[in-house]
């Protein structure tokens, strides 16, 4: 069956560049969401979208931003990385607004900041 | 603020023997839990979805229950394998905001 793309898998930046993270849902899913996992931490919700709109809202820093388009991918863009930037980017879909249905990750994306 | 607590944090045990990973939760109005699993940096595993109606849900040698007034789930793993070491993550879905990680409980079977 066909899962979550993520791509790039690894991405390695210099402080204050910028990065765009790209995830492909499960097709015919409708709602994404992105989480960050810090080493050593659980996974933090940034954001979600749900039919192309922002339905959730979470840690995601002002540097941040992120949109769902119209073949419902979605990109998470990331400016004037900071080392804490860090992390495994993980997203998420689901059919509907995910409230009774099961969140499906994708493998992730290694950001790496120098 | 809803905080998701994971007890034990690390767990080894002997190929063969059954075991409960504990989660709780401090807000009881949740949607559902989810329980994954994950290896060394990879991604995670969605293992069980209970909706917050259910009081539990099998896959498998998996089972997991949910006390949703008490704020308790727990994921029973039946005669364990070496294949199933990894970190175990429950998470709890409420309104305005998606998954809530607990730190997750690392398992070890040792063969």
């Amino acid at each position: 069956a066909a899962g979550v793309i993520q791509s790039p898998r690894h991405l390695i930046k210099e402080k204050r560049e910028t990065a765009t993270l790209k995830c492909y849902p499960i097709p015919r899913h409708d709602t994404v969401y992105w989480y960050q996992q810090g080493p050593g931490q659980d996974p933090q919700f940034l954001i979600s979208f749900y039919e192309k709109m922002q339905s959730d809202k979470g840690s995601i820093p002002d540097r941040f931003s992120a949109q769902q388009f119209s073949d419902y991918h979605s990109e998470l863009n990331m400016s004037s990385l900071e080392l804490g930037d860090s992390a495994l980017y993980f997203c998420a879909s689901s059919l509907g607004a995910g409230y009774t249905d099961t969140q499906y990750f994708g493998p992730g994306t290694r950001l790496t900041v120098l | 603020k809803q905080e998701v607590t994971q007890i034990p944090a690390a767990l080894s045990v002997p190929e063969g023997e059954n075991l409960v990973l504990n989660c709780s939760f401090t807000d009881s109005a949740i949607y559902n839990l989810q329980w994954f699993r994950q290896d060394p940096g990879k991604g995670l595993t969605s293992l069980l979805l209970i909706q917050s109606s259910q009081r539990e849900q099998t896959s498998g040698r998996l089972n997991a229950s949910l006390d949703k007034s008490s704020g308790r789930s727990t994921l029973y793993i039946a005669a364990s394998q070496p294949g199933d070491s990894a970190t175990y993550l429950c998470a709890v879905h409420q309104a305005g905001t998606a998954l809530i990680f607990g730190k997750g409980t690392t398992l070890s079977v040792s063969s």
